[in-house]
């Protein structure tokens, strides 16, 4: 069964703080994502990768960046934590763009 | 880029009646429509995928419908059950290259004993 992990189930930050989620998955997976959970907005699409030190934009990659240095981590990076970043992060990989996605648990990131 | 929408936002059915969810996307190069089940606390899982060759697929009691003249997919739970209660999501994406999936904005499905 396809496991993705991400390190931390919360996380407190404080604004201005650097701060790094990590995800690990373990199926040789090419394709990996970071989502943003809010309630009424469902998943929305950071930032995502379909090979090794490749990344794309998604559609709100405003205040993020990403690191894909090993095909099996994919990192995401809040240069300066905002409280408007408070949110549920989902990290995700598949075999391609359309194949079924496997989830992490998500970190519950809070900015204060 | 690609659009989906996604009503009703909350539906609350009977046990044991049929709940329908409905998603309307933009892009007519999309053709991979699956269905995502987020169940509360846990994370968002598969339950089904429909790709555009195909105007139906069933999977026991959820099926998924496509009509990809008028953009638009929907999901159908027969026979709910308490253990359905949870956020539903459809997606859209093409089915080539490095492409990404577009999400609807969930629907928090009730399933009232």
């Amino acid at each position: 069964d396809v496991k993705v992990t991400q390190s931390s189930r919360y996380l407190v930050k404080r604004t201005g703080e650097k701060v790094f989620l990590e995800c690990v998955q373990d199926m040789d997976h090419e394709n990996m994502f970071w989502y943003r959970q809010d309630p009424g907005l469902g998943l929305r699409l950071i930032y995502f990768s379909y090979d090794v030190k490749m990344k794309e934009k998604g559609d709100i990659p405003e205040g993020y960046s990403v690191s894909r240095e090993k095909k099996e981590r994919f990192s995401l990076i809040l240069e300066s934590a905002s409280t408007n970043q408070t949110s549920m992060y989902l990290c995700a990989s598949a075999w391609t763009g359309s194949s079924p996605l496997h989830f992490g648990n998500g970190t519950r990131l809070t900015v204060t | 880029g690609e659009n989906v929408e996604q009503h009703p936002s909350t539906l609350s059915v009977q046990e044991g009646d049929s709940a329908v969810i409905k998603c309307t996307y933009s892009d007519s190069a999309s053709n991979y429509f699956p269905w995502y089940k987020q169940e509360l606390g846990k994370r968002p899982q598969l339950i089904i995928d429909i790709r555009s060759n195909v105007g139906e697929k069933k999977d026991q009691r959820i099926a998924v419908t496509l009509n990809k003249t008028a953009k638009h997919f929907s999901l159908h739970i027969t026979e709910t059950q308490p253990e359905d209660s949870a956020v539903y999501f459809c997606a859209a994406s093409r089915d080539f290259g490095n492409e990404k999936l577009t999400f609807g904005t969930g629907t928090r499905l009730t399933i009232i004993p």
